[in-house]
């Protein structure tokens, strides 16, 4: 079975900085997506970025990237220029590509991101 | 587009009672989820539905019943609340390999 884990619960930044959060998965399948959700206080599950596993190239959304290293099976999430914002709970998820009942999405247990005026 | 939609936002239930937690998707999405969150958790999957007469057990279906009847809809049935399923409950839907979206949650308190 799929695994995803976030190692880090609580991360702190200063506005305008950079902060990395760390995410972890194992599988035994070579195709699969991997995500990042957002959370803010509203509990909305807001998708900030994906990821196919079939791409080598990392995924950018404005200020968010990631770092995919499938060798280490490793997704990390790097925000640039922090914004207050952006303060929330990240969750790392990770779904099979092979279709059918395995769309389901594996989450992390989440990383508390605050942002520091 | 309203995306997906769940009512009630948030309810309070005596242990023993039942309810339904409403779900609807106006994105012709073939794939529909149910999953909980409990404090400082990730979410879990309770069931889910590849398409209109179809469902089947997640992770932690015991306590829940799931039906759906149409591609619009997919409603979540508690029987005999018990504390344990105090949580926040999301719907979620999904065209096949495309993004997933979900709904903005259902906040329940079993006392």
């Amino acid at each position: 079975a799929q695994t995803v884990t976030q190692s880090q619960p609580e991360m702190s930044v200063q506005e305008a900085e950079t902060v990395t959060l760390s995410c972890t998965y194992d599988t035994s399948e070579s195709d699969y997506y991997l995500f990042w959700y957002k959370q803010p206080p509203s509990r909305q599950m807001i998708l900030v970025i994906r990821q196919e596993a079939y791409k080598q190239q990392n995924a950018t959304e404005n200020r968010f990237s990631v770092n995919f290293q499938k060798a280490a099976k490793s997704f990390s999430l790097k925000i640039s220029d922090s914004q207050l914002g952006d303060a929330a709970m990240y969750f790392c998820a990770y779904r099979s590509a092979t279709g059918g009942a395995t769309n389901k999405l594996i989450f992390g247990t989440g990383t508390l991101l605050a942002v520091q005026p | 587009n309203a995306g997906v939609t769940q009512t009630p936002k948030f309810r309070i239930l005596k242990i023993g009672q039942s309810m339904t937690l409403q779900c609807t998707q106006d994105m012709n999405h073939n794939y529909m989820y149910w999953y909980r969150q409990d404090p400082g958790m990730g979410l879990k999957l309770i069931y889910y539905s590849v398409g209109a007469g179809i469902t089947d057990k997640g992770e932690v279906p015991n306590g829940y019943n799931v039906s759906r009847s149409t591609t619009e809809d997919f409603p979540l049935r508690l029987e005999l609340a018990a504390p344990s399923q105090t949580s926040v409950y999301f719907c979620a839907s999904q065209r096949y390999q495309e993004t997933q979206y979900f709904g903005p949650g259902t906040r329940l308190l079993v006392l």
